[in-house]
């Protein structure tokens, strides 16, 4: 693994579904992030994790729920999808102790909610 | 409130120059980013600013003024491969992103 992964590439869920979107990251930060993106807005925190063990709720937390059991990992779960969670997701990643705090992204995954 | 501004689209020619202007009002600045992003590609990093001023990487600049809440990124000697989405936004107070919409650039040959 270099940098972030997230899986699946995309995915078309049934409304009601419960999923789970993947993300790790390989550089040892210890700060975490899911945005949103959606055409014509900009990208929009969901949840954060500034450490293993610790999570907090970003702009639209609505119907989104995380959890950070080890420095690696950040999955995102939609525990009843609707169609308004269809969208861009990127998970990203930074270092807290770094002067920049830089975030760095995953490669996103589409989300389609029928 | 929280708002950043970009224009939604800008169309210039390879090899010339073209600045990106971003306007901010939020709580708190702890920082100003850049990031590219191409079409169905993740956002990538280009430039932070945190003090008043300009900072120059290669074919891309980036300034800032806090007194007046703007930021413009430049782009040198264009080439089509630039043609993307760049992204502003802003580190607040709680050292959270804010994010504009981001301005779509269209190289045209």
């Amino acid at each position: 693994i270099a940098g972030i992964t997230q899986a699946p590439t995309s995915q078309i869920l049934a409304a009601g579904r419960r999923m789970t979107l993947r993300c790790t990251q390989d550089m040892r930060h210890n700060a975490m992030y899911w945005y949103r993106q959606d055409l014509g807005l900009g990208l929009r925190l969901i949840h954060y994790s500034n450490t293993a063990g610790t999570t907090g709720k970003g702009e639209v937390p609505d119907g989104y729920s995380v959890s950070r059991a080890n420095t690696d990992d950040f999955p995102l779960t939609l525990a009843s999808a609707v169609p308004s969670q269809t969208s861009v997701y990127f998970c990203a990643s930074s270092d807290l102790a770094s002067g920049a705090d830089t975030q760095y992204f995953g490669p996103g995954t589409r989300l389609t909610v029928l | 409130g929280q708002n950043i501004d970009q224009p939604t689209e800008m169309t210039a020619t390879e090899g010339a120059i073209v600045q990106i202007n971003c306007t901010y009002q939020t709580s708190g600045f702890n920082g100003l980013f850049w990031y590219q992003q191409h079409a169905g590609e993740a956002p990538t990093f280009l430039s932070y600013n945190v003090l008043d001023g300009l900072e120059e990487k290669g074919r891309f600049s980036s300034f800032l003024s806090r007194s007046k809440g703007y930021s413009y990124l430049l782009l040198k000697e264009l080439q089509m491969k630039d043609s993307a989405s760049y992204l502003c936004a802003v580190k607040e107070s709680n050292y959270q992103l804010i994010w504009g919409a981001g301005t779509k650039l269209i190289i045209k040959p």
